[in-house]
């Protein structure tokens, strides 16, 4: 398995709130930068990907992408008490195969 | 997003028998199925990748003999659980993509329990 580090966590934030959550990778060839949510004893959903170096901001969510420092990151901006979740970081690698980090479990506090 | 389907979503065992699972794209030709495991509160370790119409890829550490993988079709794969012991116990969740897509679109996933 290729290495795809997260924070375990678990991250609390209070309502409105910005939340960071951030993942390391070990391959240098690595493409493709996904974030998924995962509620309890469900599959995992997609929220963004991206590949290229900068910012992608869709809605409240923000990816961040540094392949230099092989680091990508999610920014939630006005936390919600619905994105109470478990996020995954899934990197595609140039075989196509998908790896996923171990998820950070976030908390959003009414 | 494309759609996934996966049957079945929760399925109880008993130990040494054996378990298949299906994965079916339900609106697109899926060239590459991805099957995962995840045990509580860890993340999802892929097992295998299979390509149409062509022996699956298994991740190192996976027995490929006792998980039976077989992509068919463009729009199915199955995984067989053979001899099933209560280690196996786990959720089972297939992705699946084509060349045309970036992201890979997730079945819904099976809970499996042998006991």
């Amino acid at each position: 398995q290729k290495e795809v580090e997260q924070n375990s966590g678990p991250l609390s934030v209070p309502e409105g709130a910005i939340a960071s959550l951030n993942c390391t990778y070990s391959d240098r060839g690595s493409q493709s930068f996904f974030w998924y949510r995962q509620y309890s004893g469900k599959s995992p959903e997609l929220i963004m990907f991206i590949y290229s170096n900068g910012d992608k901001e869709d809605g409240r969510f923000t990816a961040q992408l540094n392949k230099a420092s092989q680091y990508v990151s999610l920014l939630i901006r006005d936390s919600q008490p619905s994105d109470s979740a478990t996020y995954l970081c899934a990197v595609k690698d140039t075989g196509n195969q998908f790896y996923f980090g171990t998820g950070t479990s976030l908390t959003v506090i009414p | 997003g494309a759609v996934v389907s996966q049957h079945p979503s929760w399925v109880i065992c008993k130990s040494g028998t054996s378990v298949k699972i299906e994965c079916r794209s339900l609106d697109f030709q899926a060239t590459t199925m991805f099957w995962y495991r995840q045990f509580p509160k860890q993340s999802l370790m892929l097992m295998a990748t299979s390509n149409e119409g062509s022996k699956a890829t298994y991740e190192q550490g996976v027995e490929k003999d006792k998980f039976l993988i077989n992509h068919a079709s463009l729009t199915l794969s199955t995984l067989t659980v053979t001899s099933a012991h209560p280690e196996d116990s786990s959720f089972y969740i297939c992705s699946a993509r084509t060349d045309l897509n970036t992201e890979a679109f997730f079945g819904q996933g099976t809970r499996l329990t042998v006991v």
